[in-house]
């Protein structure tokens, strides 16, 4: 199994841009979810889906949009970039059930820097 | 008022050394209590977790949850180099999928 793959690992953007951060995981996983994590801040949820069709906002969702039209993928938004978003953003995929709160399988993230 | 709160640290000690590394919280109603290791430039990954309270050791690991003082403990002994990373705490609470709040990280390094 690969995991959860994310692409890329990095990306410079124009403020004012968009582009999307993929995300995918061959665990069959329902459950996949967004972070952002910046310094001193700690790991901050972005979106989150608990199955396909099915998405939810997280504690940090402005200036993001994601939707889940399979189990394996879920891609980020960014609709128009800007420098705040400027972050480390790391996918993250969970077994169903109560598995969701304590067994995470994280990508290796995508550094993302807005100029 | 965060969630949760993690000294930063960083955090230098001799191969071999004992490392303690805490967390504390302020709601009561986390029942699952977790860490992560992240190396430099990676995603983090589950060292392990505990449900409710007490200690769970793995290996030269073990967590302690003591939540009547709202603190968690990660102990590693004989630490080797290879234990170099950030260490993230995790705290989740079974009242809804968003409620899972992360620490800021511990940075520690073990001197060879």
């Amino acid at each position: 199994n690969a995991g959860v793959t994310q692409t890329p690992k990095f990306q410079v953007l124009k403020t004012g841009q968009s582009m999307t951060l993929q995300c995918a995981q061959d665990m069959n996983h329902e459950y996949m979810s967004w972070y952002r994590q910046d310094p001193g801040m700690g790991l901050r949820l972005i979106h989150y889906s608990v199955g396909a069709g099915i998405t939810d906002q997280g504690e940090v969702p402005n200036g993001y949009n994601v939707s889940r039209s399979t189990t394996e993928d879920f891609p980020l938004r960014l609709l128009s970039a800007a420098p705040s978003q400027t972050s480390v953003y790391f996918c993250a995929s969970s077994p169903p059930g109560l598995a969701v709160f304590y067994e995470q399988y994280f990508g290796p993230g995508t550094r993302l820097t807005v100029t | 008022q965060k969630e949760v709160e993690q000294d930063p640290g960083p955090l230098s000690v001799p191969e071999g050394a004992i490392v303690s590394l805490n967390c504390t919280y302020s709601n009561s109603a986390f029942q699952y209590f977790m860490w992560y290791r992240q190396y430099s430039r990676k995603g983090p990954e589950l060292l392990m977790y505990t449900y409710s309270s007490g200690n769970k050791e793995d290996g030269r690991f073990t967590a302690q949850v003591d939540k009547s003082s709202k603190y968690i403990s990660l102990f590693i002994r004989d630490s080797q180099p290879s234990d170099s990373a950030t260490y993230l705490c995790a705290l989740g609470a079974q009242t809804g999928a968003n409620n899972l709040f992360f620490g800021t990280g511990t940075r520690l390094t073990v001197i060879p």
